[in-house]
């Protein structure tokens, strides 16, 4: 079945540094959603998104959906320790109520 | 935010034994369940969808026989694991959905390992 572009797959930076990564699609998709998650628990969710060119942030954490509706970006600034996980962007394609995932994005933040 | 809990939290069972895994929404009714099954560094897959009081719709190549799905309540759902084998070894997660078109919220996990 359909599953979501992902890139990239691992990324180690330094505290402090800003960290961005991107989800695409062959196909439109009316939901996008970016997960986190850390090892042996489920997923968490971190931002929802509805609209075609919508913009939300949470706290340190940005994403956009894109206006073709086939792609969406997530960017955290100033990671600190805590931000290490993988996560997940996620989305409803077409008006399916099944949830498609990306492969995910190991990230490792050095102290 | 909504809150999914699952149960056990981990199981180790031997081969051939059958398995339950309990699903629950604690503040608020799911008319939709969902189960995935994630393997070691691998995206979740999506194994089934179920909705309260009626049959799980399985996705292609998950055996519904094998793994049992019981949607009795809006806040209750298991999955069963039946006739376990070690390559049934995963990580199941379960979410939870008020109604169509809204956010899924996940629960934490159960990690499985058949012996």
């Amino acid at each position: 079945g359909q599953q979501l572009n992902q890139s990239p797959q691992s990324m180690f930076i330094q505290e402090g540094e800003d960290v961005s990564m991107n989800c695409t699609s062959s196909s439109i998709f009316n939901t996008w959603l970016w997960y986190k998650q850390e090892p042996g628990e489920g997923p968490v969710l971190l931002i929802a998104l509805y609209k075609a060119g919508e913009l939300t942030s949470n706290g340190r954490l940005t994403a956009q959906f894109g206006i073709t509706r086939k792609d969406s970006f997530l960017n955290i600034s100033a990671s600190i320790p805590s931000d290490v996980g993988i996560y997940f962007c996620a989305g409803h394609e077409g008006g399916s109520e099944k949830l498609v995932f990306g492969k995910g994005m190991k990230l490792t933040v050095n102290p | 935010g909504a809150v999914v809990s699952q149960h056990p939290s981990r199981v180790i069972c031997k081969s051939g034994t059958s398995v339950k895994i309990e699903c629950r929404s604690l503040d608020f009714q799911a008319t939709t369940m969902f189960w995935y099954r994630q393997f070691p560094k691998q995206s979740l897959m999506l194994m089934a969808t179920s909705n309260e009081g009626s049959k799980a719709t399985y996705e292609q190549g998950v055996e519904k026989d094998k793994f049992l799905i019981n949607h009795a309540s809006l806040t209750l759902s298991t999955l069963t694991v039946t006739s376990a084998h070690p390559e049934d070894s995963s990580f199941y997660i379960c979410s939870a959905r008020r109604d169509f078109g809204e956010t899924q919220y996940f629960g934490p996990g159960t990690r499985l390992l058949v012996l």
